[in-house]
Order: structure tokens, then sequence, then C-alpha cells
């Protein structure tokens, strides 16, 4: 069983839509996270949950929305997309917050045309 | 706040060379420090990771010690092969309930 999936594995849209990325984990962890991975492969946290509540929201444009429905869902929306946000989105989550490791999914490669 | 400094890549070592990729931190308290591994078209993964001052974190023949007093964490491995060519990232944690990640150094190891 995959610890930590995403879908879709792959995203290409038109600048002005709107997506979702949905990412699950079934290891019974508190915390999870979203980062933004550039082509220069420089990790960005944006957000991170703990037990369904928001406790870091980096400086990331307002459209994007983190939606938690458990401790075992993040989804990530975007509204409005722009060439900009073409990167890899990275889902992750620990126990106890950063003290432990975390574990990643396989990422989301999104690219805006 | 917490920040990591990795030593800038690409690396380029022949199969076989010593690898060392630097990582200094600086962090209020006593933060966990941890090595991943992003293989190509891959998520992160653990290499390895130390708790505390003076552990020392192993896996797969790398090697890191946490040295408080040069607030360092490099990571060392005597032997390379093909397969160990990928990005790695050295990182701290807890900080604010976050983890804090250097900028990656990419590693290619050639026959």
């Amino acid at each position: 069983d995959t610890a930590v999936s995403q879908t879709p594995k792959y995203l290409v849209t038109q600048m002005g839509n709107d997506k979702s990325i949905k990412c699950e984990q079934n290891l019974g962890h508190d915390t999870m996270y979203w980062y933004k991975q550039d082509s220069k492969k420089f990790l960005k946290i944006m957000f991170s949950y703990n037990n369904k509540e928001l406790i870091i929201n980096e400086t990331v444009p307002n459209r994007f929305s983190p939606k938690s429905p458990d401790k075992a869902h993040l989804n990530l929306h975007i509204n409005s997309l722009e060439l900009g946000d073409s990167a890899v989105y990275f889902c992750a989550s620990s126990q106890n917050g950063g003290a432990n490791e975390q574990f990643f999914g396989p990422g989301t490669r999104l690219t805006v045309l | 706040g917490d920040s990591v400094t990795q030593m800038e890549g690409p690396v380029t070592l022949s199969e076989e060379a010593f690898l060392t990729i630097n990582c200094t931190y600086t962090a209020t308290g006593y933060p966990s420090l941890f090595w991943y591994v992003q293989y190509p078209g891959e998520g992160l993964q653990l290499l390895l990771k130390a708790t505390k001052a003076d552990d020392k974190g192993s896996n797969k023949g790398f090697e890191a010690t946490y040295r408080k007093e040069t607030t360092s964490f490099h990571l060392e491995k005597g032997s390379v092969q093909v397969s160990d060519s990928a990005v790695y990232f050295c990182a701290l944690g807890p900080g604010a309930g976050k983890s804090t990640f250097g900028d990656g150094t990419t590693l290619t190891v050639k026959p």
C-alpha cells in the first residue's frame, strides 16, 4: 500500500483554469504538508495542517486554498492558474509536526500553458 | 529564523569516489537533523537522521554526524555508485511546527 498518494500525477491545463490536487496518507500521521518544487529543485513549503487545523501558511497567493476534510486527506485547490504556477507539488505527512521524518508523495507535475 | 545552507551543486564524481556534501544550520533550541534523497521522477525519502548532538545517522553506506559546536551535519559516503545519482536535501526540524530544507545538491556519478 502506498503511504502517501497524490492524484493526479500529471496535470496540464490552460492559464486561467481552476484545478485541484488530492492527497491521502494511510500512516495515521497528524500533520500534513504541501510543498512546491521549482525547476531548479528548490523546495518551498506552502501549507501545513495538524489535526485538520492550518498551522503554517507561508507567503502563498490567495489563489491557492488547501482543504483538510480529515486527518488523512489534504487537498490543494488552485484558482486562476498562471504560468508561474508550473512546478511539481508534493504532499507529505509526519507525526508530531517537524520533529520526525516526513513521508512524501510521488508528486504532481503541473504544467500551465 | 531557522535556516539550512547546503553545498552548492551540481556535484559530479566518478564511481567509487568519496563523497562529501556540506550542510550547516542555524536554529534555536535543539532540532533534529535529516538528510533526504530524491531520485529522478520521485518524491523525497528519508536517507538518515540524527536527533541530538554527536549522534551519527547512517544508511546505505551514507553517514552524517550531528555537530552542535560547528552547527553542521555533513553527508559522507566512502565509495559512490551510479545508482547514488540523485538530489540530496539537508533539513532540520522542528521549527514552529515545520521542517526547514536546504536548497538541495544534485549529485551525478559517472561510471
